[in-house]
């Protein structure tokens, strides 16, 4: 079984520029998470996705980030301008299970953001 | 954000050694876990807790949920190599799906 995949893996890009990052769950995974991790620390949430819904975009900076979630499968995190503070790695992470619990959730690799 | 604290930070030990690691929360949780994190790879789940006082292992760890809900143990026994990495807790409060990261902690095995 394939797990969760994150596109790019790296990214490098001058401050007020945009930028995307892609994620597909693994098959049949219902919810979604994007996390963002700094150097040092632990994932943090941005966002959760019940199949195409955001239930949770309570810590997302919605003034220069956005994400989807269009069919319930895959989804795409957007930073527009992207500015210095927001080089990190996103996690993307998908869960098989409902909302009455979701703690095993399987990470991605991540994307490594570098803004210059 | 709010994240859990994590001792120690970092830790070296030789091989063959145990290892001990905590986290602590300020809020009660209703599930703990602990995830390793490799270098330029997402966290994997190592082991999942769902009810105070639980002690449950994964071949050579074993993780305890801590009876006031606040706290939990990871020990890793007979360390080898490849555990070397960043050990990671997380907490889940009642009926609710986001999952608070600790701090990491660190490991590094001397062979």
């Amino acid at each position: 079984e394939a797990g969760v995949v994150q596109s790019p893996r790296y990214k490098i890009i001058e401050k007020k520029q945009p930028v995307a990052f892609w994620c597909n769950p693994i098959s049949g995974h219902n919810t979604l998470y994007w996390y963002l991790q700094n150097l040092g620390q632990g994932p943090e949430l941005l966002i959760r996705y019940e199949n195409e819904e955001a239930v949770d975009d309570s810590q997302l900076p919605k003034d220069r980030f956005s994400a989807e979630r269009l069919k319930g499968v895959d989804s795409t995190l957007k930073i527009q301008p992207a500015e210095l503070g927001d080089s990190a790695v996103y996690l993307c992470a998908s869960s098989p299970k409902g909302t009455s619990d979701g703690g095993e959730q399987f990470f991605g690799p991540g994307t490594r953001l570098t803004v210059l | 954000g709010q994240q859990l604290n994590q001792s120690p930070q970092s830790m070296f030990i030789q091989e063959g050694e145990d290892v001990s690691m905590n986290c602590t929360s300020s809020s009660i949780f209703n599930t703990w876990l602990w995830y390793k994190q490799d270098p330029g790879e997402g966290p994997v789940l190592l082991i999942a807790l769902y009810k105070a006082g639980e002690l449950t292992s994964n071949g050579r760890l074993t993780a305890q949920f801590g009876i006031t809900r606040k706290d939990s143990f990871l020990n890793i026994s007979a360390s080898i190599p490849s555990d070397v990495g960043i050990y990671f807790c997380a907490g889940q409060p009642r009926g609710y799906q986001k999952v608070t990261f600790g701090t990491g902690t660190k490991l590094q095995v001397i062979p």
